[in-house]
């Protein structure tokens, strides 16, 4: 089947530092990824969809100058939490959709951020 | 826009039992309906999706849902629960974005199964 992952499981980083998040399809290529945040308890909220060869869509009250989405292939997108905060701790899930066949996402394992 | 709706925070259940999660969508074309579950340390995994057709669909680790357009639910059932079901469930509605779909989910329900 497919298989997202995602790079790294987990990260803690001081306030004001960069962090990057990879997210891979392994056996299939996406044109479209989303990029999903998720607090605790709460639900998946979705932060935005990631093009491949093209500008990410943000939804809206999500800063693009601080969440940047790099989808450089078909197989990578990458998100980037600049000059991260403590509110920024979260747990950060991408999907890769299949754009042929039956249209099912398929979901990295998350990435857990705590900014300290 | 879409929404869900998951009225029920948290469900707790005796092993052996039947089990029925609530979902409750407002969408205003065809929806698209996903059940995912997610369980500590593993990403989200689908259950079961309806599309088009057969109103009752089958899922996974014996899970099925039923689309009811009068009523603009998707509840999800199992006819006995394991202790391997404890987990969170999310319903989800999908709207076309190009190529793919975006997922607007529910608030969750968190499943507990007695022993």
């Amino acid at each position: 089947g497919a298989v997202v992952s995602q790079h790294p499981s987990w990260v803690i980083c001081k306030s004001g530092t960069s962090v990057k998040i990879e997210c891979r399809s392994l056996d299939f290529q996406a044109t479209t990824m989303f990029w999903y945040r998720q607090f605790p308890k709460q639900s998946l909220m979705l932060m935005a969809t990631s093009n491949e060869g093209s500008k990410a869509t943000y939804e809206q009250g999500v800063e693009k100058d601080k969440f940047l989405i790099n989808h450089a292939s078909l197989t990578l997108s990458t998100l980037t939490v600049t000059s991260a905060h403590p509110e920024d701790s979260s747990f950060y899930i991408c999907s890769a959709p299949r754009t042929r066949g039956t249209d099912t996402q398929y979901f990295g394992p998350g990435t857990r951020l705590t900014v300290l | 826009a879409q929404s869900v709706t998951q009225p029920d925070i948290h469900i707790t259940v005796s092993e052996g039992a039947s089990l029925e999660l609530r979902c409750n969508y407002s969408y205003g074309a065809t929806p698209y309906l996903f059940w995912y579950v997610q369980s500590p340390g593993q990403g989200l995994q689908l259950l079961l999706k309806y599309f088009s057709g057969d109103t009752l669909v089958q899922g996974i680790k014996g899970f099925e849902a039923e689309f009811k357009r009068s009523q603009s639910s998707f509840n999800l059932r199992k006819p006995s629960v394991h202790w391997s079901d404890a987990a969170e469930y999310f319903c989800a509605v999908g709207a076309a974005s190009g190529s793919a779909r975006q997922l607007t989910f529910g608030s969750g329900t968190q499943l507990t199964v007695l022993p």
